[in-house]
């Protein structure tokens, strides 16, 4: 079936530093692709989607860009600050969530 | 908005005992669903519903049973509450099964089966 797989944590990062997680997908059919972040003691909430290949979806400085040519959807950042620090779930959708293991996050000052 | 809502927000059971999670959301959503979280593994769907009366069983749902009697409510219960059911919990919900809408999450249940 349908599978999401995302680089392992935990990332530590200094504030400033660009950010890059890697996630690759596997589907039959055309999936949207999505990005979740968890605070901690939250529940997830969106950080950015993208619907179709090439489309690249953008919040708060994040993006990551559908490429179907290599089955990837990775998250970038170009400046991370310590609130960014959350663990990150990459996931796609045919019709269920299916979600990778998730990355954590962690910036220091 | 409340958006959704989930209690309790911990619960210890013992082997054996039964419980339910109770999820509430507000917006009107067609689409309500249940994750565990565990770590290293991600979320993984227990069960879903796209309407009042109507479920289906997700990847991991042994041990579980839910209902839908109305839009709003879709609780979930353990029946013979398990160690392996330790774990944190999740109801989710969207306005439709649509491959492009995304998930309103509550804020998780974590449970602890002795």
């Amino acid at each position: 079936g349908d599978s999401v797989t995302q680089m392992e944590g935990p990332v530590t990062l200094s504030e400033e530093a660009f950010l890059t997680i890697n996630c690759t997908y596997t589907a039959t059919g055309y999936p949207s692709l999505f990005w979740y972040v968890q605070y901690p003691g939250e529940g997830l909430q969106l950080l950015l989607k993208a619907t179709k290949a090439d489309d690249k979806g953008s919040n708060k400085g994040f993006e990551a860009t559908y490429r179907k040519e290599t089955t990837s959807f990775h998250l970038e950042k170009g400046s991370v600050q310590v609130s960014d620090s959350a663990v990150y779930f990459c996931a796609l959708s045919d019709n269920d969530m299916r979600f990778g293991a998730g990355t954590r996050l962690t910036v220091k000052p | 908005n409340a958006g959704v809502t989930q209690t309790p927000k911990f619960q210890v059971l013992k082997t054996g005992q039964s419980m339910t999670l109770q999820c509430a959301q507000d917006m009107n959503h067609e689409y309500m669903s249940w994750y565990r979280q565990d770590p290293g593994m991600g979320l993984r769907l227990i069960h879903y519903s796209v309407g009042a009366g109507i479920t289906d069983q997700g990847e991991v749902p042994n041990g579980y049973n839910v209902s839908r009697s109305t839009t709003e409510d879709f609780p979930l219960r353990l029946l013979s509450a398990a160690p392996s059911q330790t774990s944190v919990y999740f109801c989710a919900s969207s306005y439709s099964r649509a491959t492009n809408e995304k998930l309103f999450f509550g804020s998780g249940t974590q449970l602890s089966v002795l």
